[in-house]
């Protein structure tokens, strides 16, 4: 296992609703990203964390919005829900390996599966 | 254009059998990339990382072709339990800090 959790594994929630989703990331990670899945889709880029300020942000509305905490865990909100909202949404943490050059992956939560009615 | 691409298959394979995916991508200037073994309706797990021409691992190799950017998985001795989505990831080189860019996966099946 990786060590990342999500809470919580399931929802569903009525359009127009928000929603919390929370993760706490791998012991000695700092940096928490967060993706959407779609059904068949691969996953794509909401935004990061890094030491609790926001680190790059992919093409998502400002309805989305996210936290980063101390003990380097997060959040992501979603406000005014869609029925397009629905999707998995994974959480993933890393160690960023800085000055390198070189990318970092990344561990996976199991997710949340949201279902927006 | 799109940052990965992947043929989303689905690939149907007897057990024993070798299957290779590939996987391109659009930034010449990416570095590493890695291969994300996702099983249905669960998580994304690393499976390889790739940093300079290749890698293997048992059963699994995976190439790199920086002059035509492209990406290959190759698996040998097909099992049953490599059943799963295949997902080629390229980190955005402009971030440092782990920003992941997703091929939308290769389907494969192993069958008896």
């Amino acid at each position: 296992e990786t060590g990342v959790t999500q809470s919580p594994t399931h929802l569903i929630k009525t359009r127009g609703q928000q929603v919390t989703l929370r993760c706490s990331s791998q012991s000695g990670h700092n940096t928490v990203s967060w993706y959407q899945q779609a059904l068949g889709q691969g996953p794509q880029f909401i935004f990061q964390y890094y030491r609790e300020e926001e680190n790059g942000r992919g093409n998502f509305p400002p309805r989305f919005s996210g936290l980063q905490f101390p003990n380097y865990s997060s959040e992501l909100n979603v406000n005014a829900l869609e029925l397009d909202d629905s999707a998995l949404y994974l959480c993933a943490s890393s160690f960023p390996k800085l000055g390198t050059g070189v990318g970092t992956e990344a561990f996976f939560g199991q997710g949340t599966r949201l279902t927006v009615v | 254009r799109k940052e990965v691409e992947q043929d989303p298959g689905p690939f149907n394979v007897p057990e024993g059998a070798t299957v290779a995916f590939n996987c391109t991508y659009s930034n010449s200037a990416s570095q590493s990339f890695f291969w994300y073994r996702q099983d249905c309706r669960k998580e994304p797990k690393l499976l390889m990382s790739v940093y300079s021409s290749g890698n293997e691992d048992g059963r699994f190799t995976a190439q790199l072709n920086r002059a035509s950017q492209y990406i290959s998985l190759l698996i040998r001795d097909s099992k049953l339990s490599d059943s799963a989505t295949y997902l080629c990831v390229v980190p955005d080189r402009g971030s440092t800090l782990g920003r992941l860019y997703f091929g939308r996966g290769t389907q494969l099946t192993v069958w008896p």
